[in-house]
């Protein structure tokens, strides 16, 4: 079976951009969590879908939203781009909500 | 608020010299407890799921165990090719989000 695929692989956008990331989880999967990680502050939870449904947020604000098409794949967008914002952003998938995640290899987002 | 908290945050090992990660957690009904283990410019790999205090899963060196408040994992005789940042997260309650500690980096030297 492939794995969570994720694109693009890296990505360098300047700051008040917006950005789209998209993900395609593994075939039979329909729960898609996406995740920020960075030096410090390490892994953090942005939001969960689940059958096209976004069934869990993170406290991230609302510059960051996303969405599950009916395949499951998924797509999370970040508008107004701040520095900050720079980090791996890391898609996850799973066969429902109460099973481990499977993690893509991630999209390097730089905000220059 | 789930909480993971991770020790030590380095750990440097000769090959074949076996020592413990430990993740120590607080968390509203425990669904359950995650060992990844991630490669630098990678996303993490599962390793093993833990659901109840008790319970041990074993996977080549590898070996996880839980109890009500922490979850340790040994490494036995590892290799080099070990070395790699372990992360530890939990899932609870009604919410099904994962809350991840900040890992241990692990470094075995040949």
């Amino acid at each position: 079976k492939a794995g969570v695929t994720q694109t693009p692989r890296y990505l360098i956008k300047t700051r008040g951009q917006q950005v789209t990331l998209s993900c395609s989880p593994i075939s039979g999967h329909r729960s898609v969590s996406w995740y920020q990680q960075t030096p410090g502050q390490g892994l953090q939870f942005l939001f969960e879908y689940f059958s096209e449904t976004q069934r869990n947020k993170g406290n991230f604000p609302g510059r960051f939203s996303g969405r599950q098409f009916s395949n499951s794949r998924s797509e999370m967008n970040v508008s107004t781009l701040e520095l900050g914002d720079s980090a791996l952003y890391l898609c996850a998938s799973s066969p429902g909500q109460v099973n481990e995640q499977y993690f893509g290899p991630g999209t390097r987002l730089t905000v220059t | 608020e789930d909480q993971v908290t991770q020790s030590p945050e380095a750990l440097r090992l000769q090959e074949g010299e076996s020592s413990s990660l430990n993740c120590s957690y607080t968390v509203s009904g425990l669904r359950g407890l995650f060992w990844y283990r991630q490669d630098p410019g990678k996303g993490p790999e599962f390793l093993f799921t833990l659901y109840s205090a008790g319970e041990e899963k074993e996977k080549e060196r590898l070996k996880a165990t839980l109890t009500k408040k922490e979850s340790f994992l040994h490494i036995t005789a590892p290799k080099p090719e070990d070395s790699a940042t372990y992360l530890c997260a939990v899932q609870g309650g009604s919410n099904y989000k994962l809350t991840f500690g900040k890992g241990t980096l692990l470094t075995v030297n040949p």
